[in-house]
Order: structure tokens, then sequence, then C-alpha cells
């Protein structure tokens, strides 16, 4: 069965300072796609950033960046010059590509706080 | 922009209620989700529909069925609601997969359900 993982529930970062929160996931499948979402409070749900497991260069979007490391399993996002409106909820979501739905595989979630 | 809109953000409905959540997108997506988040659980799929009057049970499908009688409505039904079916639900749509790139989900903005 396919797992995510997200082992820090909240997290807390000083404004305008780096926080990387990390996910892991498990699956026997090599073709896939890695995603983070971030879900602001009382927002909607948004895409963060996305990964495709066949690429070995890591992601970036602007402040956004991830550290895919295929053979660990371990797809985590790294948030550069933290802003107070990254303060959200991030989930970690995996897909398998080519399989016989779009089903996504999330995480717990991780809780991060943007401090003045 | 990709519109999924739900029929309403907060709902308060009494044990025993039919209660129905409507679900809407914009962009002629095939598939579309019903998801419940809760805290420390993560999302986690009740039901989807690859297509119009097709429908698949997700992962707690028990106590919610589900209607899609057009592509871009997709309804939630809780039979008879029950305490621990206070949640948040969220809806998402994606279209099928296109020259083997795989779309992003786009979520609605989520109801907010207490059943008293």
């Amino acid at each position: 069965a396919q797992t995510v993982t997200q082992s820090q529930p909240e997290m807390s970062v000083q404004e305008a300072e780096t926080v990387t929160l990390s996910c892991t996931y498990d699956t026997s499948e090599n073709n896939y796609y890695l995603f983070w979402y971030k879900q602001p409070p009382s927002r909607q749900m948004i895409l963060v950033i996305r990964q495709e497991a066949y690429k070995q260069q890591n992601a970036t979007e602007n402040r956004f960046s991830v550290n895919f490391q295929k053979a660990a399993k371990s797809f985590s996002l790294k948030i550069s010059d933290s802003q107070l409106g990254d303060t959200a909820m991030y989930f970690c979501a995996f897909h398998i590509y080519g399989g016989a739905t779009n089903k996504l595989i999330f995480g717990t979630g991780t809780l991060l706080a943007v401090q003045p | 922009d990709v519109k999924v809109t739900q029929s309403s953000r907060y709902l308060v409905k009494r044990t025993g209620e039919k209660v129905f959540l409507e679900c809407v997108q914009d962009m002629d997506h095939e598939n579309m989700f019903w998801y419940r988040q809760d805290p420390g659980l993560g999302l986690r799929l009740i039901y989807f529909s690859y297509d119009v009057k097709m429908k698949e049970k997700g992962d707690i499908p028990e106590g919610y069925s589900v209607s899609r009688e057009k592509k871009e409505r997709f309804s939630l039904i809780l039979e008879s609601a029950s305490t621990n079916q206070t949640s948040m639900y969220l809806c998402a749509s994606v279209p099928n997969p296109r020259q083997g790139y795989q779309e992003t989900q786009y979520f609605g903005p989520g109801t907010r359900l207490l059943v008293l």
C-alpha cells in the first residue's frame, strides 16, 4: 500500500528565515508524481509545487523548492525568506502515474506558523 | 482559472437528517473527488467519479453515497447524518491525463459540517 508520512505536525519560523518541511512516502512503483499543497486558514487548498519522479532535478517555484531523494523516498519542502502569508497547513501528496485512477494519497499535514 | 465551488461553507444538521453537499466545477473535468479532512488524519478519500454516472468507493465510503448526473456536478449524500461525520468536506476535480501529463487536482473551499 502507498503511504505518505509527515512527521512534523506543527512548525514555527521567523519571518524572512528558511524552513524545511519533511515528507516521506512508500511505494513500489517507479513512475509517480509528488505534490505539496498549501491550505491557508479558512481558504482554499492550492498547489505549491510538483515533482515528477523521473526527473532528477529538484523542482523550484520562486521561494519554494523541494529536495527529492528518490532512493530514500523523501520529498521535503524548503521555504526561503518566509512571509506571514506562508502561514498555512501544508500537505504532501503522492500520485501514481498511469494508475487506474487519479487518486491522490495525502499525508497528515504540517501546520506552519510564520512569526513576525 | 479553474473554479470549484461548494454549495455551503458552513452547515449545521441534526443526527439522522439527510444531508446533501454539492460541488460544481467549470472546467469540464472528467474526474471529481470528495475528501474528508480531520485534524491529525489529513485528507481521506470518500468517493470519486471518473465520468457521468460513474463512481468508485474511496477509502472511507461507509455512511456516504454520491451522485453525478452531470459532468460539472458531484454531490455527496449523508443518508442519515451522525455525530462522527462532523468534519470538513473538500471537493476536488482534475482532467484525465493527456499525453502522459498528469494535471494537479483543483480544490473547492470546503464545507465545514457540524452534526448535533
